[in-house]
């Protein structure tokens, strides 16, 4: 399958606990935010989103914490399951700007343990 | 719904040969179009971008180009490819003037021996 995450840092946990992945951001004037899930061999696929105009997003199993102060991003996955295994990715952008491009993290692997 | 497609899934070329990858989106209309490459153990680098049919933004020099001859196809391209131009070549979208999720295409693994 796709080598994707040979060097990334790893979170190892057991099936129901929960997961907290962290990123810190580069740009302080990043104001919206997207958690990514890619699998081996696959894209990413989008988790949640949150703006610079919260601190806290809730999805189903999924909430995002986001400190501007610090420029920190956090997701936190409750109950993690085996099917949660993958590599996470933050991505931050500036929306008021032509490209709208995203800028990517370096990801971390979640294993999750049976 | 919209979808997203790559193809080839994987290609295997010899280096100097030339690239054609190819990215459609479905469901939508003027779409912005983003080419991204990811080598192994890596995170996402933007390559190039489009927003609108014509219209593209080269994000790093490269052995590499794009275009878009039509609304909702994305083509990367290359006269001869290097070695270094291996990894995992990944298409995506978004609605213009709406949110800023890109949604990703399941990607193009290319090997350059």
């Amino acid at each position: 399958g796709e080598s994707v995450g040979l060097h990334l840092p790893t979170l190892s946990v057991q099936e129901g606990d929960n997961s907290i992945i962290n990123c810190a951001y580069s740009n302080s004037a990043s104001d919206y935010f997207i958690w990514y899930k890619q699998e081996s061999g696959k894209g990413p696929q989008f988790i949640i989103d949150i703006r610079s105009n919260m601190d806290k997003r809730q999805g189903q199993r999924v909430t995002v914490l986001l400190n501007k102060t610090v420029k920190h991003l956090s997701l936190q996955i409750a109950a993690t399951q085996p099917g949660d295994s993958a590599v996470y990715f933050c991505a931050e952008t500036l929306m008021d700007t032509g490209r709208r491009a995203l800028t990517f993290g370096s990801g971390t692997r979640l294993q999750v343990q049976p | 719904s919209q979808t997203i497609h790559q193809w080839p899934a994987t290609l295997v070329q010899p280096v100097g040969s030339p690239l054609s990858l190819e990215c459609t989106v479905e469901g939508t209309s003027n779409p912005n179009l983003y080419w991204y490459r990811q080598a192994a153990g890596r995170g996402l680098q933007l390559l190039f971008y489009s927003v609108g049919i014509g219209q593209i933004s080269s994000e790093v020099p490269q052995n590499l180009s794009a275009s878009r001859p039509q609304d909702r196809q994305f083509i990367l391209s290359s006269k001869k490819l290097l070695l270094s131009d291996s990894g995992f070549y990944l298409c995506a979208w978004r609605r213009p003037l709406k949110k800023e999720t890109q949604y990703f295409g399941p990607g193009t693994r290319l090997l350059v021996l």
